[in-house]
């Protein structure tokens, strides 16, 4: 079965500094992969997307992502985290051909110091 | 112009009760789900649905059940609640073309509290 693990529960991190927040997957196919971010009593908002061809998918408010095959991992970055990024992050794979299933990883909780 | 909407946004009830969970989308998409956000925060699908198929999470208990009464619309309804069943839940859309999979839409959340 798809699964995806985010190893991290809860990262914090300073306002300016860079971020990565890791994501690993288990499919068996191609994956479609997605990192979705939920702000506090809010729903979730698409950050970015991977269905094929360029391995680096750049997404809104300045997050990226790099897809590598070999380490079934699909890590979102940004280079420099501003205190409205404090959320929850979560990281998931669509899980079968029609993309209907989408299997989410556990989040992981990003805080952001002053 | 909100695009993925949810009533109530918070739902008190007692247990035992039935209670239904409203859901609306203005994208014309063709997909729509529902998701329960546990107090860990983790996520789990319940149901897809698209005017042709139901896909029902085969952990969801009967007690739950979808409804649409047409494809702007998937209601959530929920028999002889239980403490278990509070929760936040999430309704989505997507456009579904062909096999492929496009991002989901998700709507504002509805929690709901058990007592």
């Amino acid at each position: 079965a798809q699964s995806v693990t985010q190893p991290d529960i809860h990262i914090t991190v300073s306002e300016g500094a860079s971020l990565e927040l890791r994501c690993n997957y288990s499919y068996g196919a191609t994956p479609y992969l997605f990192w979705y971010v939920q702000s506090p009593g809010q729903g979730l908002q698409l950050l970015l997307k991977y269905f094929s061809g360029d391995t680096l998918v750049q997404g809104i408010k300045g997050f990226e992502a790099e897809f590598k095959r070999s380490q079934s991992s699909f890590n979102l970055r940004k280079p420099s985290v501003h205190w409205s990024d404090a959320a929850e992050y979560f990281c998931a794979v669509a899980a079968d051909n029609y993309g209907q299933n989408f299997v989410f990883g556990p989040g992981t909780r990003l805080s952001v110091l002053p | 112009d909100t695009a993925v909407s949810q009533t109530p946004k918070y739902l008190v009830t007692q247990m035992g009760n039935d209670k239904s969970i409203k859901c609306e989308q203005n994208l014309g998409h063709d997909t729509m789900y529902w998701y329960k956000q546990d107090s860990k925060k983790f996520l789990k699908i319940m149901f897809s649905y698209n005017n042709k198929e139901l896909i029902i999470n085969e952990t969801v208990p009967n007690r739950f059940s979808p409804k649409s009464p047409d494809k702007a619309h998937l209601n959530l309804h929920i028999n002889s609640l239980e403490l278990g069943d509070s929760a936040v839940y999430f309704c989505a859309s997507s456009p579904l073309k062909g096999k492929a999979s496009y991002e989901q839409y998700f709507g504002p959340g509805t929690r709901l509290t058990v007592t």
